[in-house]
């Protein structure tokens, strides 16, 4: 059975302090992504990574980064944690392909205070 | 631009009587159209996707889709509601012009009432 795991389900942090948030996939996916979901605007995409080492900015990059040193692990970075960082994050991976679907992670709740 | 829209961002339906989920959809080239379901507080699970073939796709828990080029709409289906289909449903289209990423639409929320 595929799976995508991340870290973490639910996650209060502090203001300005630095959050990671970590992904592993175990189906050997060359694509790994990070969205935000925030009610009434769907998911958007913050960062992807094609293979190792590769990153390229989604549509919402600003205040994260990404880290991908093995094929199965992509790290999401918040720099200096703000309450408008606030939201439910999804990381998913897929195959390359046109027509092939992502499979994602259960999802981490972060919460800013 | 390319783009997709689910029309409606609440949809209430009885208890087996047949549900219909919008989506509308806006691409260049043949587009690539994909249904996910979110329950809550989880992340999204593949429903069915649309690449080429019979307009009339089947996916999982007893859901499907109706291709339809000329209305530029994939709306997913099912002949009797459930109690469990109470979800967020997604529909989502590939963009050929950003390395094949998913355009995502903003979601459908829908109740099936007992």
């Amino acid at each position: 059975d595929v799976k995508v795991t991340q870290s973490s389900r639910y996650l209060v942090k502090r203001t300005g302090e630095k959050v990671f948030l970590e992904c592993v996939q175990d189906m050997d996916h060359e694509n790994m992504f990070w969205y935000r979901q925030d009610p009434g605007l769907g998911l958007r995409l913050i960062y992807f990574s094609y293979d190792v080492k590769m990153k390229e900015k989604g549509d919402i990059p600003e205040g994260y980064s990404v880290s991908r040193e093995k094929k199965e692990r992509f790290s999401l970075i918040l720099e200096s944690a703000s309450t408008n960082q606030t939201s439910m994050y999804l990381c998913a991976s897929s195959l390359t392909g046109k027509g092939t679907e992502a499979f994602f992670g259960q999802g981490t709740r972060l919460t800013v205070v | 631009a390319q783009s997709v829209a689910q029309p409606e961002d609440q949809v209430n339906v009885a208890e087996g009587n047949p549900l219909t989920v919008k989506c509308t959809y806006s691409v260049s080239g043949n587009p690539y159209l994909f249904w996910y379901v979110q329950y809550p507080n989880r992340g999204l699970q593949f429903l069915l996707k649309y690449i080429t073939g019979d307009n009339l796709v089947k996916g999982s828990y007893g859901f499907e889709a109706e291709f339809n080029k000329s209305q530029t709409s994939f709306h997913l289906k099912k002949p009797s509601a459930l109690v469990s289909d109470s979800a967020l449903y997604f529909c989502a289209v590939r963009d050929w012009r950003s390395n094949y990423q998913l355009i995502w639409g903003a979601g459908t929320k829908l109740i099936i009432k007992p």
